[in-house]
């Protein structure tokens, strides 16, 4: 199985950039495809897709979130972080079966 | 609008069978698959197991042995079945649908609570 590794935690101040990164156990990336995907879940709340394919931006979603990476090591930023942005943010990858998810990181307010 | 809705059961026994429904709108079960994850109180995302469109099945191989997954696509339903029941099965349930392209799960339903306990 793929693992996708995250911190657990990261501390921000609002206004300022938070970074939040996702290592995999192996490539997630084809000749076309980067198949890593961020979401976000708020605490009793489903996930919500942010960014598919390591860096398109889901609809809806503020142009504030953005994603980069390949391979192995992916981004997902968040610049300028607002107050409704305090979540857990969860990587995953549809490379292999089974789907495997990142630990999540919970984005606190410094 | 896309919507995905689980329903069941709060309350399980130990070592009984989980039985979720997941009713879909705004999409066909024939166009899009369709994942189970779960995720235990205060604790991350596990992928069950996925339903394609074709109708063929594929599991998280630890769950394997307890899972099956089915459809209705007259009902757009699909269907939850775990046996032997455990605790640690105590979780939020999710379906979600799956995009064709890159197997990204773009659409989530609310959730459904189950406790095992007796």
């Amino acid at each position: 199985d793929i693992v996708l590794t995250q911190s657990p935690a990261l501390a921000v101040s609002l206004g300022q950039r938070a970074t939040i990164s996702c290592r995999a156990s192996q490539s997630v990336s084809t000749s076309s495809y980067n198949l890593m995907h961020w979401y976000q879940q708020k605490p009793g709340q489903q996930p919500k897709l942010l960014i598919y394919d390591a860096s398109n931006l889901a609809s809806s979603i503020p142009a504030r979130f953005s994603g980069s990476g390949s391979g192995t090591d992916f981004t997902l930023t968040i610049n300028p972080v607002q107050a409704d942005d305090i979540a857990t943010y969860y990587c995953q990858q549809s490379r292999e079966l089974p789907r495997t998810f990142g630990g999540g990181t919970k984005l606190e307010l410094k | 609008q896309v919507q995905l809705k689980e329903s069941g059961p709060g309350l399980v026994q130990p070592s009984q069978t989980l039985s979720l429904t997941c009713t879909v709108s705004g999409f066909s079960l024939t166009s899009y698959h369709v994942s189970w994850v779960r995720q235990p109180p205060g604790k991350g995302l596990e992928w069950m197991g996925v339903i394609w469109t074709g109708g063929s099945t594929a599991y998280n191989s630890l769950l394997k042995s307890r899972l099956s997954i089915s459809r209705d696509i007259s009902k757009s339903q699909v269907f939850l079945k775990m046996n032997s029941l455990q605790t640690e099965d105590t979780a939020t349930y999710y379906c979600a649908r799956e995009d064709g392209g890159s197997y990204v799960m773009d659409a989530w339903g609310q959730g459904a609570s189950v406790t095992v306990s007796s």
